[in-house]
């Protein structure tokens, strides 16, 4: 079975400064999709950013972007010039390739931006 | 605009007191999803609906049912609920993976449920 790892429960970042939030994960498909979701305090989870494990290229929107090391199942997020709008828990999630395949998430960070 | 509509928002009942939330997508999404999330915690799937297949997950409780009478619309219906069963219930919309869908799930604003 497939798992997602996010091993930091919280994080801070200054306003205007870079974070990276971490996540690891586990499977033996090939064909599959990672995403991070933010989720502000109550309010509606909305996609930040998706990469496709066939593409090699790290996937970038605006001023977000992943690293993405499929070898070593990793895919972390890196928020460049931090927001307060920024601030919602983070999830990063896994997607198998499959027709009906679930959304698998991580428990998710934390993170908190400092003015 | 396109979205996914859940209702109501907020929802307080009584421990073993029916409840049914609903949730309507404007899509036209042939996989929608009934997620559980509990403070904190990461979102747990329920069940979900492909077109009018019903799949359910092995863990959840027999006291979560869902109906999905057209392809707009799906109802989460929690028969006797419990303190536990206090949480937001999220619901989900996504295409069938094929050429050129991107396989991201749509989510609605979610419905709070307190069960006192």
């Amino acid at each position: 079975a497939q798992t997602v790892t996010q091993s930091q429960p919280e994080m801070s970042v200054q306003e205007a400064e870079t974070v990276t939030l971490s996540c690891t994960y586990d499977t033996s498909e090939s064909d599959y999709y990672l995403f991070w979701y933010k989720q502000p305090p109550s309010r509606q989870m909305i996609l930040v950013i998706r990469q496709e494990a066939y593409k090699q290229q790290n996937a970038t929107e605006n001023r977000f972007s992943v690293n993405f090391q499929k070898a070593a199942k990793s895919f972390s997020l890196k928020i460049s010039d931090s927001q307060l709008g920024d601030a919602a828990m983070y999830f990063c999630a896994y997607r198998s390739g499959g027709s009906q395949g679930n959304l698998i998430f991580g428990k998710g960070t934390k993170l908190s931006v400092k003015p | 605009d396109a979205m996914v509509i859940q209702n109501p928002r907020y929802q307080v009942t009584q421990f073993g007191k029916p409840v049914t939330l609903s949730c309507s997508q404007t899509l036209n999404h042939n996989v929608m999803y009934w997620y559980q999330q509990k403070s904190s915690q990461a979102p747990k799937l329920l069940f979900h609906y492909y077109d009018k297949d019903f799949n359910n997950e092995a863990d959840t409780p027999d006291n979560f049912q869902s109906r999905r009478p057209n392809t707009s619309f799906c109802f989460l219906d929690i028969r006797s609920p419990g303190l536990g069963d206090t949480a937001m219930y999220l619901c989900a919309t996504s295409r069938v993976f094929g050429a050129g869908v991107t396989g991201e799930l749509f989510f609605g604003e979610g419905s709070r449920l307190t069960v006192l």
